[in-house]
This record gives structure tokens, sequence and C-alpha cells, in this order.
């Protein structure tokens, strides 16, 4: 069966640090591979989406970037952490577009920027 | 500009009482929807779907309703239990190319014992 592990769950990191978030899964191939962020108050906010090897799309203008290095992990980053960039950020997967179940998401890491 | 809304952000139900959870979309083109529930600190899990074609989907103790007219969606709970406390998302897709699931901001359900 699938599984999709994210880490590390927790992190508080300063201001202008940098940021490494990984996201791998297994049990399948070549997945379409997302990372979500849910700020307070907001709902779940799609942040970059990969359909394989090398291809990133983003969504939305921000301080931090995505990479996939090989086909079943996804990495998020940043050079330099800004307050704003507190939040949940979630990595999920799907084998089509949209699959009948949606999207299987990762546990989740909670980042705190202080 | 949010595509997918839950003007709730909250609501207490009793248990064994029926919990209604409310969305609503403003983008015509979609044509399927989720909810997902949440329990802190872990990622959404899929609870049930519907696609536009159906007006009703019921799953257990779980219906989803759908009024493509209004644009709105609710997911009825009946009985809720207390481990139905959860935030509740609403999620939309346009199957025909959009690889992204649009989500709500999310309803915290708290059942009361």
């Amino acid at each position: 069966s699938q599984t999709i592990h994210q880490w590390p769950a927790t992190l508080v990191q300063p201001v202008g640090s940098p940021l490494s978030l990984e996201c791998t899964v297994e049990g399948t191939s070549n997945p379409n591979l997302y990372w979500y962020r849910q700020a307070a108050g907001r709902g779940l906010q799609l942040l970059f989406y990969s359909v394989g090897i090398g291809q990133i799309s983003s969504e939305v203008p921000q301080n931090l970037s995505a990479s996939r290095p090989q086909d079943r992990q996804f990495i998020l980053s940043s050079k330099k952490l800004l307050l704003s960039d507190s939040g949940f950020y979630l990595c999920a997967w799907s084998d089509t577009p949209v699959p009948p179940r949606g999207y299987t998401f990762g546990s989740g890491t909670r980042l705190t920027v202080v | 500009d949010q595509q997918v809304k839950q003007n709730s952000p909250s609501l207490s139900v009793q248990e064994g009482r029926i919990s209604i959870l409310n969305c609503d979309y403003t983008n015509s083109m979609f044509d399927y929807f989720l909810w997902y529930k949440k329990y802190p600190a872990e990622g959404p899990t899929f609870l049930i779907s519907i696609s536009s074609i159906k007006d009703k989907n019921e799953d257990g103790r779980f219906t989803v309703f759908l009024n493509k007219s209004a644009k709105h969606l609710s997911l009825h709970i009946v009985p809720s239990q207390p481990g139905d406390s959860a935030v509740y998302f609403c999620a939309a897709s346009d199957q025909t190319g959009a690889n992204n699931l649009f989500f709500g901001t999310g309803t915290r359900l708290t059942v009361i014992p």
C-alpha cells in the first residue's frame, strides 16, 4: 500500500534562516506531488505541485521554492524565512490529477518562524 | 480570491444531534466536491465526495448534499458523536483540467457529550 512520510513534525526557526521540509511517498511510481500550507484563518492553499521529476509548478508567488530530485521525493525550501511563512505545511500525493478520494496527505509540519 | 468558502468557522452540537456544515463555491466549472476531516497536528483525511451529476451522496452517518443552482453544498452528520470533533474542509475541483483541489477555510466542529 502507498504511504506518505513528511518530516519534521514541528520546527521553530528564526527569521532569516533557511528551510528544508522533505516529503517522500512509498508504494507508487510517478505520483503527482503537492505542497499545501494552512495559515491561521485560511484554508489549505496550494503552494507547488509536480507531475514528474524536475517539473515544478508554482501557484502563488512567495518566499518559498520546491524541488523534486527523485520520483517520490518532494522538498520545500526557503533561503530566508519570513514571519509570514509560519503555518502548517502539508505534503500530498495522487496518482491522477483529482482521484475519486482526492489527495492523500502527510501528517504535516508545524513551522513557527520567530 | 477564495473560490470555496466555509462561512462558519466553528460549530457546536450536542452528541446524538445532527451536525450541518455548509460550503459555498463561486466557480461554476467545479464538478467534483469532497469533504475532508482533520484532527490537530494531522493531515486531512478524505471523508465523502459528490459529483455534480448527483445531488446527494450518503455514507453511513455522513451525507453530502449538492445544490448546483445555488453553488452550495452541505455535510450532514447524524447522529453526531464526540469523535466527530475535528476541522472539516470542503474542497472542489474542475476535473476537466485543473491539477488542483480548491479548499475552503474549514469549520471546527465540536460535539459535546
